[in-house]
């Protein structure tokens, strides 16, 4: 098993549309979870942490299942600005050491 | 969040020859990290580099293939050397620690072409 695993997509959607990406994880020692955004030939950028309660910012809510080793991200009302690679990212456990999954690719349409 | 820069922002470089990445930060940091990103690939780490210590390098990455400079808390240095088209990709830094604890920072990213 990969030690972070996401669907690579691309989940294409229209505008207004709700979706979701998961992303599993093999390291149960793993404390820090996050999403990050990478536009086309840009560099990722932090999108937001994952806290254990769960956490929103705006249309963007995050959660975390520790018992399952999976964390979500979910987008309400997508915008077309919303189109690109979203990266989970996990730490090593023990040490903050981040691993990358492969990204899910958004599109979205008019 | 950190300002990071690197240069050069790309190059083509011919089979055989060395480039030096370097990654410029506005403020220090504790740890520096350098990843290479291939065509339609998440992030693969190379190596760690932390400011008055060796490098600490990633299964399948070595120091003659990917030496590393951190001579001081704003600045890393990554050179690949004696390249191959296999090098081709996105290399990149990034930051983490100091005020930016727990998240982390990317420079843009300097984009290599190896004939």
């Amino acid at each position: 098993r990969k030690e972070v695993e996401q669907d690579p997509g691309p989940f294409n959607v229209p505008e207004g549309a709700t979706v979701a990406f998961n992303c599993t994880y093999s390291n149960s020692a793993s404390q820090s979870f996050f999403w990050y955004r990478q536009d086309c030939r840009k560099e990722p950028k932090l999108l937001m942490s994952v806290y254990s309660s769960g956490n929103e910012d705006g249309r963007f809510t995050a959660q975390l299942n520790r018992a399952s080793q999976y964390i979500s991200l979910l987008i309400r009302d997508s915008k077309l600005s919303d189109s690109a690679t979203y990266l989970c990212v996990v730490d090593r456990g023990g040490s903050y050491i981040p691993t990358f999954g492969r990204g899910t690719s958004l599109i979205v349409h008019p | 969040s950190a300002v990071i820069s690197q240069k050069p922002s790309r190059d083509i470089c011919q089979r055989g020859t060395s480039l030096t990445i370097q990654c410029q930060v506005d403020s220090q940091v504790t740890m520096m990290f350098w990843y290479r990103q291939q065509p339609g690939q998440s992030l693969t780490l190379i190596a760690t580099a932390n400011q008055g210590s060796e490098a600490t390098y990633e299964s399948g990455f070595v120091i003659d293939k990917f030496p590393i400079s951190r001579p001081n808390l704003t600045f890393s240095t990554l050179t690949v050397s004696n390249m191959s088209p296999e090098d081709s990709s996105i290399y990149l830094c990034s930051v983490e620690g100091g005020s930016f604890t727990d998240t982390q920072y990317f420079g843009p990213g300097t984009r290599l072409t190896v004939l």
